[in-house]
């Protein structure tokens, strides 16, 4: 069955550094997201993107976020100087097309510890 | 405003026994899709339903039964005969097109602790 990949799982970075968290969507989908969840809280929207560009991004989406999708395949996060507050899980979603009918699927998480 | 409220912070029941998680979702769209994922300790994110808004049949799934309500704007997940693995963080989700773009939007989660 297709899935939703993404790497690395596990992320340790320094305050202040940029990382890139990747993500391989299910390849006939079009619809592309990053959910976030701090450690005990609820999962959160961040940004979704479609035909190379932004939908819709949450108040939590600031310009130290971007995304991208560099090829036909990866779809990454980019947080260009994390602070101790980014530390969480960071989720990629999929769907095949926008209606909100359709089930989003989700990648494993890259667990982010910003130290 | 679309919202999802999971009342539950955590419940916790011995093996065998029955448990409903509870739901209530807000939402000023006619048309509007209700999901339930679970979690479980290794953190990814498991589907385990999805109902539109035009569909209030009730919907069981081995142990697995969902209620939808409208008229109380609810969506009750019940797991009758607990067992052990089902211990997770059970999310309930709601998306809608016109007021809530193309995004999920989540509920708190209920964590569920099932004693042997």
């Amino acid at each position: 069955e297709p899935e939703v990949t993404q790497t690395p799982s596990h992320q340790v970075t320094q305050m202040g550094q940029e990382v890139i968290l990747r993500c391989v969507p299910i390849s006939n989908h079009l619809y592309f997201y990053w959910y976030r969840q701090i450690l005990g809280q609820k999962v959160e929207f961040l940004v979704s993107f479609y035909n190379n560009e932004i939908s819709e991004k949450s108040e939590i989406f600031d310009d130290q976020f971007s995304v991208e999708r560099p090829d036909g395949s990866n779809f990454t996060l980019k947080i260009r100087s994390t602070k101790l507050e980014d530390s969480a899980m960071y989720f990629c979603a999929s769907r095949e097309t926008g209606s909100p009918q359709e089930t989003q699927y989700f990648g494993p998480g890259t667990r982010l510890l910003v130290l | 405003a679309q919202k999802v409220t999971q009342a539950q912070t955590e419940i916790s029941v011995v093996e065998k026994e029955d448990v409903t998680l509870d739901c209530v979702y807000e939402t000023r769209d006619t048309t509007y899709y209700l999901f339930w994922y679970k979690q479980p300790p290794s953190g990814e994110l498991v589907f385990l339903i999805r109902r539109n808004s035009f569909d209030e049949q009730n919907e069981i799934s081995g142990r697995y039964s969902w209620n939808f309500q409208k008229s109380t704007s609810s969506f009750n997940f019940t797991i009758t005969a607990s067992q052990v693995v089902d211990s997770a963080v059970y999310f309930c989700a709601l998306s809608a097109l016109n007021t809530g773009g193309f995004k999920t939007i989540f509920g708190a989660g209920t964590r569920l602790f099932v004693k042997a």
